[in-house]
């Protein structure tokens, strides 16, 4: 079981917004950056988001996150079909001295 | 061109070994750490280990489901990092993953390599 909680699916129509949640703790997302990762099928993990709110290059501004206390968010703005994908957050633990995952979220574009 | 390519995936039976490399090339390797992150099928990614570079001592961490099996370590002249994993579980069963850690921007796993399958059986 995953310290990082995520919503085990998440779905919308091209267009729409939509968000995935991550609840975590002080020792994790409390006190550490987020990351966020969208993983194609078939495919190695992608990095969209770092440091809580940045885009790497390369990211459309379609996608957008936010941290506030010891919860994350990802939004997905402008939905297109090629966003299906599984999306992880993640973050460093100082208890565990280790990063955790969240279980992640299917995101399916209806 | 930053590139990571894992290999040394395979069978191995419950209790055996295996070492896996990571490949690394396109970026100054002994300014980065390297994660290794796995995802075992049906189920989500897990980190396994971080190798830290010279300036953090080469220190290594580990995930609590393979500490005291697995050991991380790295060569900065050749630009690999291996895991070695001993005492092997059939949960163990998964692709591997390695990946650049850039933690003076808090840039997390920003490249993966293609992975390298492991089955325990």
């Amino acid at each position: 079981q995953s310290v990082l909680t995520q919503p085990p699916s998440a779905s919308g129509t091209p267009g729409q917004r939509v968000t995935v949640s991550c609840s975590g703790t002080y020792s994790n997302i409390g006190t550490k950056t987020v990351n966020w990762y969208q993983q194609l099928p078939g495919t190695a993990p992608k990095l969209v988001i770092f440091n809580n709110n940045m885009r790497p290059s390369g990211v459309p501004d379609r996608f957008s996150a936010s941290k506030s206390g010891t919860s994350a968010s990802l939004a997905i703005s402008g939905l297109r079909s090629e966003d299906e994908a599984d999306y992880y957050c993640a973050a460093w633990d100082d208890s565990l001295s280790g990063m955790l995952f969240g279980g992640g979220t299917k995101l399916t574009v209806l | 061109e930053v590139r990571l390519v894992e290999s040394g995936g395979g069978l191995v039976e419950p209790g055996g070994s295996l070492t896996l490399s990571c490949d690394v090339s396109g970026f100054v390797f002994s300014d980065y750490y390297i994660d290794w992150v796995r995802r075992a099928p049906g189920k989500g990614l897990e980190w396994v280990a971080r190798s830290r570079h010279k300036g953090k001592g080469y220190s290594t961490a580990y995930a609590a489901s393979v500490k005291g099996r697995f050991t991380v370590s790295r060569d900065d002249s050749r630009n690999f990092v291996y895991l070695q994993m001993n005492r092997l579980k059939i949960e163990d069963s998964a692709m591997y993953y390695c990946a650049r850690t850039d933690r003076t921007v808090h840039k997390d796993l920003d490249y993966w390599g293609q992975g390298t399958l492991v089955t325990v059986s």
